[in-house]
């Protein structure tokens, strides 16, 4: 496999459940990222991973908890969620320089679409 | 408030007719654009960038164009083919102080057949 992989492709919880979303990838980057689109709005940047340590969390609510094991596989655990949570949901990775941003594009998931009951 | 904005939530277009999609960013810092590509279901897809020391990159039908001074970019798409019906995002990000892409809300291009 190649690229950054998403699973699962489609997830339907209700608002009391316990789920995860799984982003692996196989770029050899040292870089990973969650992404949220909602409907007509810009990607909103969630949480960033450089070089397995958690470099951004931009008042991202604690009902989203994400988790890096190693630079390849990027977890999102979500507990307790909001209807207005439902979106898509974006992983994506990339080379970090040593200022701690991207050095390059970023590269993307095909996405996890989340519907929150 | 948006640092960078498309202020065209969509763009229709006649097949073999030149696509120009613009973006207007605020921040001065800003220092390498990338533009991205996405169809329903799909993660965006990069496409091309250009640094802030260039005026122009071209990739086969694509060019990006950055004006520095009036803090605007632009992606001309020539000759415009249906299949590049999708969301066109632009991000940016101020790469040399590290910091991490900012996008814009999109542009759904429509190339009529």
């Amino acid at each position: 496999e190649t690229g950054v992989t998403q699973t699962p492709r489609h997830l339907v919880m209700g608002m009391t459940n316990k789920k995860s979303l799984k982003c692996e990838q196989h770029l050899g980057h040292n870089a990973m990222y969650w992404y949220k689109q909602s409907a007509k709005k810009p990607l909103e940047l969630m949480f960033v991973y450089s070089l397995e340590e958690r470099v951004e969390n931009n008042s991202v609510p604690s009902r989203f908890s994400p988790e890096c094991p190693n630079s390849s596989h990027l977890f999102l655990h979500l507990h307790t969620l909001q209807p207005e949570d439902s979106a898509l949901y974006l992983c994506a990775s990339s080379q970090a320089g040593l200022a701690g941003g991207p050095v390059g594009e970023l590269f993307f998931g095909e996405g996890s679409r989340l519907t929150v009951l | 408030d948006q640092q960078v904005k498309q202020n065209s939530p969509s763009l229709s277009v006649q097949e073999g007719r030149i696509s120009i999609l613009n973006c207007d960013y605020t921040n001065s810092m800003f220092d390498y654009f990338l533009w991205y590509k996405k169809y329903p279901a799909e993660g965006p897809t990069f496409l091309i960038s250009i640094s802030s020391i260039k005026d122009k990159n071209e990739d086969g039908r694509f060019t990006v164009f950055l004006n520095k001074s009036a803090k605007h970019l632009s992606l001309h798409i020539v000759p415009s083919q249906p299949g590049d019906s999708a969301v066109y995002f632009c991000a940016a990000s101020a790469r040399n102080y590290g910091q991490n892409f900012v996008f814009g809300p999109g542009t759904r291009l429509s190339v009529l057949p």
